[in-house]
């Protein structure tokens, strides 16, 4: 079956400092990837996705890139913001010959904390 | 676009009695999915639906959980002879198309067991 691992939490870095989230997945098939976040308070919002090998998702200033040969989609931002405080899923899925799917897999998540 | 909204937001029960949540999705997604999330866990995938069809559902729901959507819009979860392993965040999704499309989240039903 499908399976997502993330790095443990929390990681805690200081304003303006480089971040790397470390994701890596087993899955049937050629999955999708997608990053979600939390943010306090808030509902799971999408951050980035990638569909296929080398495609790289960005937004916000965060980036990631499909790796099929890692089998790993890492996310980083070169310069984080107290704002960037969430928590951070890393998620797939895998799509049956039909077009359907057993949903999204999602990891752990990884809480991150920015101090200023 | 008013966002995926669920309905209580919380909801303290008994074990043994029954539960129902409502989730009310964008209104022009046809697709809807459920998830349950545990305190330090990732969502987990419950079933989702296509308009009024369900299409799959995970091992995860039991017996005791059964989803509906009539009429292809809002979609309720309900959950018979609660059990102390049901306390989790309950959450709703909803999308346009397919599964590589945006799930956008509704804030989740907190469910507590007593």
């Amino acid at each position: 079956g499908n399976s997502v691992t993330q790095m443990e939490g929390p990681v805690t870095l200081s304003e303006e400092a480089f971040l790397t989230i470390n994701c890596t997945y087993t899955a049937t098939g050629y999955p999708s990837l997608f990053w979600y976040v939390q943010y306090p308070g808030e509902g799971l919002q999408l951050l980035l996705k990638a569909t296929k090998a080398d495609d790289k998702g960005s937004n916000k200033g965060f980036e990631a890139t499909y790796r099929k040969e890692t089998t790993s989609f890492h996310l980083e931002k070169g310069s984080v913001q107290v704002s960037d405080s969430a928590v951070y899923f890393c998620a797939l899925v895998t799509l049956y010959s039909g077009g359907g799917a057993d949903g999204l897999t999602f990891g752990k998540g990884t809480h991150l904390i920015i101090q200023p | 676009d008013t966002g995926v909204s669920q309905n209580p937001r919380h909801k303290i029960t008994k074990r043994g009695q029954n539960v129902t949540f409502r989730c009310d999705p964008i209104s022009e997604h046809n697709r809807l999915y459920w998830y349950r999330q545990t305190l330090g866990q990732g969502p987990e995938f419950l079933t989702y639906f296509q308009n009024e069809a369900q299409l799959e559902k995970s091992r995860l729901l039991s017996d005791r959980f059964s989803a509906e959507r009539p009429k292809g819009s809002f979609s309720t979860l309900e959950i018979q002879r609660t059990e102390q392993g049901d306390s989790a965040m309950y959450l709703c999704a909803s999308s346009q198309r397919g599964w590589k499309e945006t799930q956008y989240f509704g804030p989740g039903t907190r469910l507590l067991v007593l």
